[in-house]
């Protein structure tokens, strides 16, 4: 089955910039999905499709992929980024969705 | 605005059923797949099923194939989990979420605030 792999921590300065990584074979050929889930909350989608906002989230967020990695980045850190963020793609061979195990992004 | 509302989350024995309901309101609900997603205390989320529109078509993840099953009703704007023979791994957290596009490739644009399931003696 397909695997997403996530680091568990990313710690990032008030200002700067983060960036979430999340690996997978070929991942460049699928639809990568990031959610954001802040504690005791449901998951909301920030980026879809690769690289597209829902209305609504900031354009701080954006989203890249290369062969095997798609990368979430967060420009301009604030406070309230601080939160677990999950990447997901659709599995085609299995029709089964994946998810990454989730990065706790921590702001200093 | 979109709503999704997770109901029938509770204790239950080890080796016993248990059936969660999701209540949509705030769009026609018989034009999205759906789907369910849980989350263990301090873990990840795991997909677990989806069903299309019309509910003819479905999937479920191999470690919940046999003992959940997933259905939709709507008429009544609702989304099922049927849940048996659980065990103590299947203590989470369960989210319903509507898939943002009519069937592939698979996004969640909305989730409910999920129900709690604890399996426990």
């Amino acid at each position: 089955s397909y695997v997403l792999t996530q680091p568990p921590s990313v710690s990032v300065a008030p200002g700067k910039t983060a960036t979430i990584t999340c690996d997978g074979n070929n991942i460049a050929n699928k639809r990568v999905h990031w959610y954001q889930q802040e504690p005791g909350q449901a998951p909301v989608l920030v980026i879809y499709y690769d690289t597209d906002r829902p209305s609504g989230i900031p354009e701080r967020f954006s989203g890249s992929t290369s062969d095997n990695t798609a990368t979430l980045t967060i420009s301009g850190v604030e406070a309230g980024d601080e939160a677990d963020y999950y990447c997901q793609v659709w599995d085609t061979s299995t029709d089964h969705v994946v998810f990454g195990g989730g990065t706790k992004l921590t702001v200093l | 605005q979109v709503q999704l509302v997770e109901s029938g989350g509770g204790l239950v024995k080890p080796g016993g059923s248990l059936r969660l309901s999701c209540a949509a309101s705030g769009f026609i609900f018989s034009d999205y797949y759906m789907s369910w997603i849980r989350q263990a205390p301090g873990k990840g989320l795991e997909w677990l099923s989806y069903i299309s529109s019309s509910g003819s078509n479905k999937n479920h993840v191999d470690s919940v194939k046999g003992r959940f099953t997933v259905s939709r009703d709507n008429a009544k704007n609702s989304l099922d989990l049927q849940m048996s023979s659980l065990r103590a791994e299947d203590t989470a957290l369960y989210y319903c979420a509507r898939h943002r596009d009519s069937g592939r490739p698979i996004v969640f644009d909305y989730w409910g605030q999920g129900a709690l399931v604890t399996v426990s003696s």
